[in-house]
């Protein structure tokens, strides 16, 4: 039973626009939540987190939101470039606990 | 320094064989952790060391033996592996295991096993 759920396996967005990536949980312990950004080869880096008692977090082109009502979480990429062409994976964790649950990922295409 | 390092960055074993994979960081950071990823799936947690302990084993099969030789220092020891082994296996480090800190990944060993 996937506890985080990323139901858009693949976007496409014009360079320039905004970029929307989506993450759902189920697990209403979850209370601290990460972006990780992916390119080929690579391992999972860290992009960007939420911890439960803000409804956002902003840092340069990235901001998250978080819906705790609708257990969701969004990633605003704006503007979107070439290079933020990746697989975008959210996860999250119970506080206070090191284990953490990802979704299968989003991959983002940023055309020029 | 504010990389993760992992060797080798390919390996190819057969079911008979030992091999070693190796996790190097000279950040600082005090927790550890291996994940396995397999293709189009999200990594998933295998061992977490804190402070050189092992504080999480995830029901792993003891054919992957986790070693922490000191602070900078993490090794996965392989033994007689399965073809369903095959993946990419990541390192990760962090400050600590409390979940305000984000992780560093290394770019991962693509391991195959014939």
């Amino acid at each position: 039973d996937q506890q985080v759920k990323q139901n858009s396996p693949s976007l496409s967005v014009q360079e320039g626009r905004i970029s929307i990536l989506n993450c759902d949980y189920t697990n209403s312990m979850f209370d601290y939540f990460l972006w990780y950004k992916k390119y080929p080869a690579e391992g999972p880096t860290f992009l960007i987190s939420i911890s439960s008692i803000k409804d956002k977090n902003e840092d340069g082109r990235f901001t998250v939101f978080l819906n705790k009502s609708a257990k969701h979480l969004s990633l605003h990429i704006v503007p979107s470039q070439p290079g933020d062409s990746a697989v975008y994976f959210c996860a999250a964790t119970p506080y206070n606990f090191n284990k953490f649950y990802f979704g299968s990922g989003t991959k983002l295409n940023v055309k020029p | 320094d504010t990389e993760v390092t992992q060797t080798p960055k390919h390996l190819v074993m057969g079911m008979t064989n030992k091999k070693s994979l190796k996790c190097e960081q000279h950040m600082g950071h005090r927790a550890m952790y291996w994940y396995k990823q397999k293709a189009k799936k999200p990594p998933e947690l295998m061992f977490v060391y804190s402070y050189e302990k092992l504080s999480i084993n995830e029901s792993v099969p003891s054919r992957f033996s986790p070693e922490c030789p000191n602070s900078s220092l993490l090794n996965l020891h392989l033994h007689a592996l399965q073809p369903e082994d095959s993946a990419l296996y990541l390192c990760a480090s962090s400050q600590t295991t409390g979940a305000n800190y984000g992780y560093t990944f290394g770019s991962g060993t693509r391991l195959t096993v014939v």
